[in-house]
């Protein structure tokens, strides 16, 4: 079973740069997440979509953030501009169901805003 | 005061020993409890959860709950050089997973 997939591995983009991440979960999982995580912290959660609808976005900042998940599949997350403080590693998880289910984290995209 | 508190460490403890990890979280109404490793540039992966007060156990690792506490815990037996890692508790409260900055643990040989 082929894992969830992230892409890029790696950006480094100059501020007020746009940049985007794209994800494609397991196939099957409903519930998709998008995390970011600093140097030295743990995840922390910025959308969470159930299908297609996004179900928890408090957390994205969304005069510069905006993410999408067309058809319940494969989903992308959008910075623009770009700021230093931008600079983590970008985290997509996917899910079977909400909740209190064992979540799969892909890779991740390490993002360096210069 | 952050919802889920970890000791950021390092944590150091020699081959064979048992590495006691330690949460604490906030929010009485959490429903479960989860433990990431996550290995230095690598994405976490998750190597238990916990519902019901009481300990848990699968292999060499125990996970220890306490609700009434708020305080959750991770027992690493026998402890080897490759359980060295970044270890992330994890809350679960109305849909979301709310992490703690996570324990790095070195286990020396």
């Amino acid at each position: 079973e082929a894992g969830v997939v992230q892409s890029p591995r790696y950006k480094i983009i100059e501020k007020k740069q746009p940049v985007a991440f794209w994800c494609n979960p397991i196939s099957g999982h409903n519930t998709l997440y998008w995390y970011r995580q600093n140097l030295g912290q743990g995840p922390e959660l910025l959308i969470r979509y159930e299908n297609e609808e996004a179900v928890d976005d408090s957390q994205l900042p969304k005069d510069r953030f905006s993410a999408e998940r067309l058809k319940g599949v494969d989903s992308t997350l959008k910075i623009q501009p770009a700021e230093l403080g931008d600079s983590a590693v970008y985290l997509c998880a996917s899910s079977l169901v909400s909740g209190a289910f064992e979540q799969f984290f892909g890779p991740g995209t390490r993002l360096t805003v210069l | 005061q952050k919802e889920v508190e970890q000791n950021s460490g390092p944590l150091s403890v020699p081959e064979g020993a048992i590495a006691s990890l330690n949460c604490t979280y906030s929010d009485r109404g959490s429903q479960s409890f989860f433990w990431y490793r996550q290995y230095s540039g690598k994405s976490p992966e998750l190597i238990m959860f916990i519902y019901s007060n009481g300990d848990k156990e699968d292999g060499r690792f125990t996970a220890q709950l306490n609700k009434a506490s708020q305080y959750v815990s991770l027992l690493i037996r026998d402890s080897q050089p490759s359980d060295s890692a970044t270890y992330l508790c994890a809350v679960h409260l109305a849909g979301q997973l709310t992490f703690g900055s996570g324990t790095q643990l070195t286990v020396l040989p």
